[in-house]
């Protein structure tokens, strides 16, 4: 089955660490993004990513780090300079550049205490 | 920047009725607008995407409409039935990047 995973599912993390979401893909498609949700907020874009080895900053990048070393992964480093990371994390992929339909995985929900 | 507003942010409706739910946005350069269904603690599923040059998709008993000149969209369920409970997203597409709405949430009644 072709599709987006995001591991692990839920996530605990103390003040002060870093932690790494996993996005994986098999659907080939060459753009990747990361989106954070709040309760009652539409989906916020934190980085994106249109090829290997190049991404873009979004909205609301401060505090956040990417990688795209791999066409199939797209991994999100929630840094201790990000100022709230609690929140619910959304990988999504598209075909490639353009207005293409987007794709999304299942999320993770990161809690930091 | 675009500018994704949904009225209203929550809807109850018994079940068998027609639903038609709202998005509004600001820049009219939009190339795509996506309609998504959430679940509780879940992803997105896409439910259509229309393209700029379109003025309406259909899936099922789903149909969603764009206006780029009033910078409206629609998403029009037809009889309503309980497992159509959920968060419905749009998002409009500029470049490479979707502005998202907050949401509607809908409950059919059974």
């Amino acid at each position: 089955d072709g599709g987006i995973t995001q591991s692990p599912k839920y996530l605990f993390r103390k003040e002060g660490q870093n932690v790494t979401l996993s996005c994986e893909q098999n659907l080939n498609h060459d753009a990747m993004y990361w989106y954070r949700q709040d309760p009652g907020q539409g989906l916020r874009l934190i980085y994106y990513s249109q090829i290997v080895n190049d991404f873009q900053k979004g909205d609301i990048a401060e505090g956040y780090s990417v990688s795209r070393e791999k066409k199939e992964s797209f991994p999100l480093t929630v840094t201790s300079a990000q100022k709230n990371p609690t929140a619910f994390y959304l990988c999504a992929s598209s075909p490639g550049q353009g207005p293409y339909e987007q794709y999304f995985g299942p999320g993770t929900r990161l809690t930091v205490t | 920047k675009q500018e994704v507003t949904q009225i209203p942010a929550a809807l109850s409706v018994p079940e068998g009725e027609n639903l038609v739910l709202n998005c509004s946005f600001t820049d009219s350069a939009i190339y795509n607008l996506q309609w998504f269904r959430q679940d509780p603690g879940k992803g997105l599923t896409s439910l259509l995407l229309i393209q700029s040059s379109q003025r309406e998709q259909t899936s099922g008993r789903l149909n969603a409409s764009l206006d780029k000149s009033s910078g409206r969209s629609t998403l029009y369920i037809a009889a309503s039935q309980p497992g159509d409970s959920a968060t419905y997203l749009c998002a409009g597409s500029i470049d490479y990047k979707l502005s998202f709405g907050a949401g509607t949430t809908v409950t059919v009644r059974a």
